[in-house]
This record gives C-alpha cells, structure tokens and sequence, in this order.
C-alpha cells in the first residue's frame, strides 16, 4: 500500500482564493515533508514538519500535521497562477532510509 | 544552493540499447536516489545508495543497475531498454536520510 496519499488528486480555483490539500500515511513517522513539481520539471521542497510539530507556516504556505489521525495539509492562502502544480506530500518510509511519495494533487490556479 | 543535475533531459532510445543517467550534486550528501515517475503513479523509488560504493534496491530495481564510484555521482543504467521504461526519470539527494531531498530537473525518456 501506499504511504503518504494526496486528496485531492485534482483541484481547480480562481486566483485569490485559498488551496487546500490534505495528505494520509499509514504508520508512524518522525516527519513529514511537501514538495511541488511544476510541469515536467523536478520537485522542490516547500516544507517539513516533524511529528512534534502541529503547525508550521512559510510565506502562504500553512502545514498541518494531526499525527493521532495520521494526516496533513496544505494550505495555500491568495493563490496565484504561479502556484499551478503538482504538489506532493512524503513521508520516512518505516525502518529504512527513504522517502515515500503520494501520486499528487494538480492545483490549477485560473488567472 | 544544493545543486542537483542529471545528464539530460530528454533522450530518445531504441529498445535493446544500454542507457546510461547520470546524476551529480555539489552538496556532498551521502544519499542518493534514483525514482522513475509515471502518470497516476507517482514516484517510484528504482535505487538508493547511502555511500560511495553502496547501493540499496527500491520498489522497482528490475531492469536496472546503478553504480556510485564517487560521493557526487550516482548513475542509472539500462542494462537493455524496454519501451516500458519510457518514463520521466528522477534523481535525488539528501545530506541525512529521510531530510530533505533535492531534486534534479528530471530526465524524460522516450525507448522506442
């Protein structure tokens, strides 16, 4: 099964508006990360919260992290056009060195 | 800034050829990592390797090899393409496992 899973898959909004995405993971972690992927492109972190961390913010970006419900988000206020993206949530992979990936959410911010 | 870059970033092969990725960061990180990623699946972890000479396979190792000769170069290779392979192919690095991982601008292989 897959750790770390992304909802939506797909989100469209105005310009202005706020974006949320939320994330799901199956067993426990010492941290949580989000990265974006722009269009064919690599993937960039945004951000990483650590499982004694409820929130954390940068610039428009909050991060929520309820470790008791396995989940997270993302929210992204006043969205812009450049915000359009692919955005991802990863998590330590149990007992071993690496990162697990959900498959994604596609923002798409109209202008 | 950590860089991270990969060797191309498209390459068109023909099936049955030996393909080679190659992927160098300038951040001195220990870990790297090879993924391949495929609409609706997201990525797939292939290779990781935690030092120079060490290698750990992913999700996904068949069909391919990698070789870590030195600290800042990790390598794909295609021991025979397959036009299953046509993907996007990712590579990134990480000072301490499970941190951060920076990635390169992805290398989009056509195996035709």
């Amino acid at each position: 099964s897959q750790q770390g899973e992304e909802d939506p898959q797909a989100l469209s909004i105005q310009e202005g508006e706020n974006a949320t995405m939320n994330c799901s993971y199956k067993t426990s972690i010492n941290n949580l990360q989000w990265y974006r992927q722009n269009s064919g492109r690599g993937l960039v972190h945004l951000i990483l919260i650590r499982s004694n961390e409820r929130e954390k913010h940068s610039g428009r970006l909050r991060v929520t992290l309820d470790t008791s419900k396995k989940s997270s988000s993302l929210l992204i206020t006043a969205s812009r056009a450049a915000d359009t993206a692919s955005y991802f949530c990863a998590t330590p992979r149990y007992n071993n060195n690496d990162m697990r990936f959900g498959a994604g959410t596609r923002l798409t911010v109209k202008p | 800034d950590v860089k991270v870059t990969q060797s191309s970033r498209y390459l068109v092969k023909r099936t049955g050829e030996k393909v080679f990725l190659e992927c160098v960061q300038d951040m001195d990180h220990e870990n790297m990592f090879w993924y391949r990623q495929d609409p609706g699946l997201g990525l797939r972890l292939i290779y990781f390797s935690y030092d120079v000479k060490m290698k750990e396979k992913g999700d996904i190792p068949e069909g391919y090899s990698v070789s870590r000769e030195k600290k800042e170069r990790f390598s794909l290779i295609l021991e025979s393409a397959s036009t299953n392979q046509t993907s996007m192919y990712l590579c990134a690095s990480t000072g301490t496992a499970q941190e951060t991982q920076y990635f390169g601008p992805g290398t989009r292989l056509l195996v035709l």
